[in-house]
Formats: C-alpha cells, sequence, structure tokens
C-alpha cells in the first residue's frame, strides 16, 4: 500500500498569510494526486487533482505542484473561510489512500 | 445539481450488519465510477470501497475485504454498501463519493454522510 505523509499536522497562521501543505508519497505516484478541503461537520470538498489541476469553482489562490513522491498545496492568501482540515489522496493505485490532514487554524 | 443522499446508518451490536444506501442525482449514474470513503470520530478519512459505473468492477481496502460489498443498481440511480460482521473500529460516518472520470479516482462530489455505530 501507498502510505501519505501530510507535514505539518497542523498550522497557525493569519489572514492574509501564504500557507504551504506538504504531502510525501512512500513511492512515485506521478501526477495522481488529489487535495480535498474539510470543515467541522461536513464532507471533503475537492480542491485540486492530478497534482496541479484546480477543480472547478475553487478559488484560484489554491494551487498545487510537484509529482513523483511529493507534493505541495499552497495557499496565496489565507482567507477567513480557509480555515479547515486539508487532505491529500492518493489516486495511483488501490487501495486508495489519504494522507493524515493538516488542520489550519487561527493564529 | 448533484446529489448524494445516504441512508442506513445507525447502532448495530458487534458481529451484525447494515445496508447503506447512496441516492444519486443531477449526472448520469450508470458511467459514474462511485466509492464509499469513512471518518472516525476525530479521525482522517480511510477509502473504503470503490465500484466501476457498469459495476462489473469492485475494490476494497483490506480492512472490509470479505465482510463489506459494493453494489449499485443504475436502474434505480443508486448506490449500495452491505455490512457485515461489523466491528467497533467501523464506527465512522460514511460518504458516498463520486469519482470524477472513469480511471481517475478523485472525488468531486460527496454526500453528506450517515453515521454507523458499532457498539453493544
Amino acid at each position: 500500500d501507498i502510505q501519505m505523509t501530510q507535514s505539518p499536522s497542523s498550522v497557525s497562521a493569519s489572514v492574509g498569510d501564504r500557507v504551504t501543505i506538504t504531502c510525501r508519497a512512500s513511492q512515485g505516484i506521478s501526477s495522481w494526486l488529489a487535495w480535498y478541503q474539510q470543515k467541522p461537520g461536513k464532507a471533503p470538498k475537492l480542491l485540486i487533482y492530478a497534482a496541479s489541476t484546480l477543480q472547478r469553482g475553487v478559488p484560484s489562490r489554491f494551487s498545487g505542484s510537484g509529482s513523483g513522491t511529493d507534493f505541495t498545496l499552497t495557499i496565496s492568501s489565507l482567507q477567513p473561510e480557509d480555515f479547515a482540515t486539508y487532505y491529500c489522496q492518493q489516486a495511483n493505485s488501490f487501495p486508495l489512500t489519504f494522507g493524515g490532514g493538516t488542520k489550519v487554524e487561527i493564529k | 445539481e448533484v446529489q448524494l443522499l445516504e441512508s442506513g446508518g445507525g447502532l448495530v451490536q458487534p458481529g451484525g450488519s447494515l445496508r447503506l444506501s447512496c441516492a444519486a442525482s443531477g449526472f448520469t449514474f450508470s458511467t459514474s465510477a462511485m466509492s464509499w470513503v469513512r471518518q472516525a470520530p476525530g479521525k482522517g478519512l480511510q477509502w473504503v470501497s470503490s465500484i466501476s459505473g457498469s459495476g462489473g468492477s469492485t475494490y476494497y481496502a483490506d480492512s472490509v475485504r470479505g465482510r463489506f460489498t459494493i453494489s449499485r443498481d443504475n436502474s434505480k440511480n443508486t448506490l449500495y454498501l452491505q455490512m457485515n460482521s461489523l466491528r467497533a473500529e467501523d464506527t465512522a460516518v460514511y460518504f458516498c463519493a463520486k469519482v470524477i472520470v472513469a480511471g481517475s479516482y478523485y472525488f468531486d462530489y460527496w454526500g453528506q454522510g450517515t453515521l454507523v455505530t458499532v457498539s453493544s
């Protein structure tokens, strides 16, 4: 199974800050990676797939990069509605696996 | 508008069974792969199972293989998850999710989730 390791597990940031979250796969997954945002009590929301493709309707302050084993999600200017938990997910092979999550908290 | 509505969750004793349903609308269900993803209380996301649009291909996490069965009825636009031999560690919110495009198992739409509690 491919293990997905996210870091940090939590980050405190202020509105307007640039936030970067990393995700590392235990083996190469090409660009088969997605990022999701989840708010408490809600379903996850797809932000980015294929490592860098922005899902329709997602603000352009979100961006993704990387390939192989190392990936990043960047929020260029943090907005109040962005405080949430973020997960990466590999879609290279079954079993599909998620990272442990990164909670973005208000500083 | 794409909608996914799960039902069937509840409290069940260890060793018991439960069937979850996910009613889909707003897209061509029969050509869309679907999945179940769960989230234990206070924990992260865990993929459970996926099924192709035709239902001819199914995939399972090792933790549920042999106990859970994913299926679909394309005439009813409904996805199912039959869960047998339930364990305490199966306690979670279960989400159904639509796969964005065949062969690319990213989840572009999710239901609101249904809570399954396994406890005596």
